[in-house]
């Protein structure tokens, strides 16, 4: 059975750049989309995007300029990376793998707490 | 006005019904979009539990009990989300989403079981 697990920094300031890994086990990321998706503290979810067939990326229209999504198929990793954090950016970060399409996430990671603030 | 609207709470009883609504912005059309599910917990992650566009065109999530299916109301233009038998575990947050440019969510609905 496929798991994911999120890793980064807990804690970023204020205009740096977020960096998160989502590490799969228990399958390969070929052929699957892989999600990024932040929870606010108010508990509204935002889908931030995701990277499908070995390396195409949609992004929310909001974020693009700011976000990048990437993956390491050698390291079973996929990646995020925000830049030009603000307070706004402090949310639950969760990556999920899609089935069939990226929107039917048949896995998620438990998710990991970012806190922007210096 | 938000892409999707949810209300924020509902509350049915053990072995009742919930029905959820989510219900689209004014000018689009409910007929085009595929409607997504999902059930979240507390601390957890979104859980995928179906998709509904037509009764030709749906999916049941993994594991998703067939207590649980999807519809769509026109006269309110919304996706419904239809729950009947409920039980205790099925407390928890339900959001619709939408591909509209990319993934959307509602604001989620509280379901309280009582």
């Amino acid at each position: 059975q496929v798991q994911l697990q999120e890793s980064g920094p807990g804690l970023v300031k204020p205009s740096e750049t977020l960096s998160l890994a989502c590490t799969v086990s228990g399958g390969s990321i070929g052929s699957y989309s892989w999600s990024w998706v932040r929870q606010f503290p108010g508990k509204g979810l935002e889908w931030i995007g995701y990277i499908y067939n070995r390396g195409n990326t949609i992004y929310r229209p909001s974020l693009r300029g700011r976000v990048t999504i990437s993956a390491d198929p050698s390291k079973n990793q996929v990646f995020l990376t925000l830049n030009s954090v603000t307070t706004a950016d402090s949310a639950v970060y969760f990556c999920g793998r899609g089935k069939d399409t990226a929107m039917d996430v048949d896995s998620w990671g438990q998710g990991i707490l970012v806190t922007v603030s210096s | 006005q938000p892409l999707l609207i949810q209300p924020a709470s509902l509350s049915a009883s053990p072995g009742a019904s919930a029905r959820f609504t989510c219900t689209l912005r004014s000018g689009l059309n409910l007929n085009t979009y595929m409607i997504y599910w999902y059930q979240q917990k507390p601390g957890g992650p979104p859980h995928y539990l179906l998709r509904y566009k037509s009764d030709s065109d749906r999916h049941q999530g993994s594991g998703v009990p067939s207590r649980f299916s999807g519809s769509k109301d026109p006269s309110i233009n919304a996706g419904l989300l239809l729950i009947s038998g409920l039980q205790s575990e099925d407390e928890a947050d339900y959001y619709c989403a939408i591909w509209y440019i990319g993934p959307e969510f509602g604001g989620g609905t509280k379901l309280t079981v009582l």
